[in-house]
Order: structure tokens, then C-alpha cells, then sequence
């Protein structure tokens, strides 16, 4: 069974950062892309950042582009997101999920990320 | 990166069927066969029903299904049910970005 977990949200003030975690289990982690989306409160679903089986690709939202950064460790299953420089917009849930053909069949429960003075 | 279009809402009597369009360009939908649909009910993590266009996920009822016309995708829900009441969503993969989503559309089961 695909598990993925996801841990590391908080509060943080505007300006600061965080960085979330997903462990991953019950698939072979290696060999498959994987996502971060990200839910607001009351509001739609957003793509966030995207990254290949190996790492050596990676893509971005515009609206993250430049200030999060999306990365994994094979060796450990875990998925990354590092977020700088967070704003209040930044405020939601942020899922990671398993990439099959683009879509997203596996999802984590998610972790809430509060942005707020 | 402009988000696929959708309906805000859309509603149906149990047993009719109802069809949730979702728009793209021919930078998203209109050029690629990588449409997804996603079911998210209040509260609750999104589940994939429908990938590639037109393909079911194992254990996804029949009664759904997908389509697609030039920049539009549509997904299909036949004899509806009660518990089909929820938000859903469109994706696509993209050429300018990796995906986007569509706003959402609420399903009211009347």
C-alpha cells in the first residue's frame, strides 16, 4: 500500500521559512516523479513544484518559482520542500504526491502551513 | 500560468447524468493527452478518477468517465449518486509549466 507522510508545517512569520518533509512508502520511490501541491483554506487545488526520479529535474509554479525549492533523497524515500521567503498567500495545506503520466494517483494527508504575524 | 477554466457549480438528480466541461488553450488540454480529474470531498484528500483523457484508475466506479474536444476536457458522471456529491477538479500538463489545475466545480446532488 502507498503511504506518504507528510510532516514539518507550521506557523511561520512573512519573510521566514520552512521546510516540509514526505516520507515515502510502499512503492518503489526511486523510480518515480513526484509532486508538492498545495490547497488555501476554503480555496481550489494548485500545482506547486514537480521533480524527477533522480532530482536532476525540477519545476516550479510561477508563483513559487525563485523562493522554494523541491528536492528528494532516494536512499531515504523522502521528498522535500524547502520555502523561503513565505508570504501570506503561502497560507495551506501542502500535499506531496506520487506522478503517474502527469496526474497524481497517491496523495499524503497533507500538512497545514500558516503564514501570519 | 493561467488555471483551466470550470464551472462553479453544477447539479443533478440521482440517476441523471451530468458532464463537468473544464477549458484549456492548445498549450494545456487542447495539445497534450494528459487530463486528469480529481474528486475531493469537504475535508478530505483528492482522489484521482480519471487520468490520461479517458483512463479509470483501478477501483474508480464505471460511472465515471472522460473526454476531450480540442481545448476542452469533460468528465462524465452517469446515474448519479448521493455520495457523488463533492467538489472536482480538472488538470493538465502544460508546456509553459509542469501542471495546472481548474478552479473547481461543486456537485450538488439534488
Amino acid at each position: 500500500e502507498v503511504q506518504l507522510l507528510e510532516s514539518g508545517g507550521g506557523l511561520v512569520q512573512p519573510g521566514g521559512s520552512l521546510r516540509l518533509s514526505c516520507a515515502a512508502s510502499g512503492f518503489n520511490y526511486r523510480t518515480n516523479w513526484m509532486h508538492w501541491l498545495r490547497q488555501a483554506p476554503g480555496k481550489g487545488l494548485m500545482w506547486v513544484s514537480r521533480i524527477s526520479s533522480d532530482g536532476s529535474v525540477t519545476l516550479y509554479a510561477d508563483s513559487v518559482k525563485g523562493r522554494f525549492t523541491i528536492s528528494r533523497d532516494n536512499a531515504k524515500n523522502t521528498l522535500y520542500l524547502q520555502m523561503d521567503s513565505l508570504r501570506g498567500e503561502d497560507t495551506a495545506v501542502y500535499y506531496c504526491a506520487r506522478d503517474s503520466y502527469s496526474s497524481a494517483p497517491d496523495w499524503g494527508q497533507g500538512t497545514l502551513v500558516t503564514v501570519s504575524s | 500560468q493561467s488555471a483551466l477554466t470550470q464551472a462553479a457549480s453544477v447539479s443533478g438528480s440521482p440517476g441523471q447524468s451530468i458532464t463537468i466541461p473544464c477549458t484549456g488553450t492548445s498549450s494545456d488540454v487542447g495539445g497534450y493527452n494528459y487530463v486528469s480529474w480529481y474528486q475531493q470531498h469537504p475535508g478530505k484528500v483528492p482522489k484521482l478518477m480519471i487520468y490520461n483523457v479517458t483512463q479509470r484508475p483501478s477501483g474508480v466506479s464505471n460511472r465515471f468517465s472522460g473526454s476531450k474536444s480540442g481545448n476542452t476536457a469533460s468528465l462524465t458522471i452517469s446515474g448519479l449518486q448521493a455520495e457523488d456529491e463533492a467538489d472536482y477538479y480538472c488538470s493538465s500538463y502544460a508546456s509553459s509549466t509542469a501542471v495546472l489545475f481548474g478552479g473547481g466545480t461543486k456537485l450538488t446532488v439534488l
